[in-house]
């Protein structure tokens, strides 16, 4: 089955700057990558995801880059603000309609910092 | 749109009790849901994935017979711990997904249930 890898787990950084979070994978069949945003006891939510047509997609100050070769990809934020802090979660899944399902990285704890 | 809710939020029962978790798609039809559980400072483990109207199909590990999970209709899932121990106080997660759309992928997650087994 699939495994996901991430790095690093935790990540400090003053507010303003930016931070990147990185995911392997490893079956190659994978081709949809969404990433999630996790408060405290608060559900997962989606900030972006990219399918494996694209290498880059943008929303705002939010990237997502996906090296399909290498089988990994990568969560850009700039210009960070203290409520960006959160645990950020990558994902990888087949995009085979019912037999999908996403598996996770082991999640990034982000602090911004004043 | 895309809103799943759970009920209950939190619930806290004594040791050899059975609990049941409900999960709705209040605003699509959920052709799949997955349910999830989440250890603290963890991150989602997936515990089985119900299609409507067939059995769930459990992940490797997952007791069957003690998480039952039925899937009656396109908006309503439930997960239910039988005899619940101390061990299985833990965030329950469930997420749903319409897979005949264009985002197909996309899975919505509910806002939780914490479960403590007294």
């Amino acid at each position: 089955g699939e495994n996901v890898e991430q790095h690093p787990s935790t990540l400090s950084v003053q507010e303003g700057d930016s931070a990147v979070i990185k995911c392997t994978y490893s079956d190659s069949a994978s081709n949809y990558f969404p990433w999630y945003k996790q408060e405290l006891g608060k559900r997962p939510q989606l900030i972006i995801d990219i399918r494996s047509n694209v290498g880059e997609k943008k929303d705002q100050r939010i990237a997502v880059t996906l090296n399909k070769t290498a089988k990994h990809f990568s969560l850009h934020i700039t210009e960070t603000q203290p409520e960006d802090s959160a645990v950020y979660f990558c994902a990888a899944s087949r995009a085979t309609g019912t037999a999908s399902k996403l598996t996770f990285g082991t999640g990034t704890r982000l602090q911004v910092t004043l | 749109g895309a809103v799943v809710s759970q009920h209950p939020s939190r619930v806290i029962c004594k040791s050899g009790t059975s609990v049941k978790i409900e999960c709705r798609s209040l605003d699509f039809q959920a052709t799949t849901m997955f349910w999830y559980r989440q250890f603290p400072k963890k991150s989602l483990m997936l515990m089985a994935t119900s299609n409507e109207g067939s059995k769930a199909t459990y992940e490797q590990g997952v007791e069957k017979d003690k998480f039952l999970i039925n899937h009656a209709s396109l908006t309503l899932s439930t997960l239910t711990v039988t005899s619940a121990h101390p061990e299985d106080s833990s965030f329950y997660i469930c997420s749903a997904r319409d897979d005949r759309g264009q985002n197909y992928n996309e899975q919505f997650f509910g806002p939780g249930t914490r479960l403590t087994v007294l």
